[in-house]
């Protein structure tokens, strides 16, 4: 079964340091991943589609990264209004999208 | 584009009533989904509609919960009749032929 697994569950930075957001997955031929940034009573807002092993994607100061196992969103010198839930997300059937759990992102001033 | 439209935003209801929860998705986009949000269980997928047609059901818990899509520009989540373990966040989105969904606001269902 096609599992997508995030860690840590929450982090806490302070601005300006940077880190690291995990994201394994298990599936029988990938055929993309997705991040997804979740302000809160909002919907998720999509931020990139990675789709091949050492692909990059970069948005102001995110970058995520591809393996045959796990992605990675790097987040550089984050200010506080990165705080938000990101998601990530592989195929399901069709279109749909079989989301992680998230991980909360807290940056304090 | 004002994006997808769910309404209610906020619905209280009490066990064993019906609710329904609308969307309207973005125009031109012909694919569909309903997603149900809660801490234990993070973002489900429900149902996935493609042109107006089911495409997976298999995320619908049980029989009182059911969807329609009557045409391209909107779709109904029923459940009937409603449990407290409904309450939760429920999210639409639409797409346009790709994995890239659009999500709405959503609608969160208090079920007391």
């Amino acid at each position: 079964e096609d599992q997508v697994t995030q860690s840590p569950e929450a982090l806490r930075l302070q601005e300006g340091e940077s880190s690291s957001l995990n994201c394994s997955y298990t599936v029988s031929g990938l055929r993309g991943l997705f991040w997804y940034r979740q302000d809160p009573g909002k919907g998720p807002e999509f931020l990139f589609t990675l789709y091949s092993a050492g692909e990059e994607k970069e948005k102001e100061r995110l970058k995520a990264t591809l393996t045959k196992k796990e992605s990675f969103l790097h987040i550089t010198a984050p200010k506080p209004e990165d705080s938000a839930t990101y998601l990530c997300a592989i195929p399901n059937s069709g279109y749909a999208l079989n989301f992680g759990k998230g991980t909360s992102l807290l940056v304090t001033p | 584009d004002a994006g997808v439209i769910q309404s209610p935003r906020h619905e209280v209801t009490e066990m064993g009533q019906e609710v329904t929860l609308r969307c309207k998705p973005i125009s031109g986009h012909n694919s569909l989904f309903w997603y149900r949000q809660t801490m234990m269980r993070g973002l489900e997928l429900l149902i996935y509609f493609n042109n107006n047609v089911p495409i997976d059901d298999s995320g619908m818990p049980e029989d009182r919960f059911s969807a329609k899509m009557p045409n391209a520009s909107f779709s109904t989540l029923k459940i009937q009749p409603s449990e407290p373990r409904d309450s939760a966040v429920y999210f639409c989105a639409s797409s346009a032929e790709t994995e890239k969904q659009y999500f709405g606001p959503g609608t969160r269902l208090t079920v007391t």
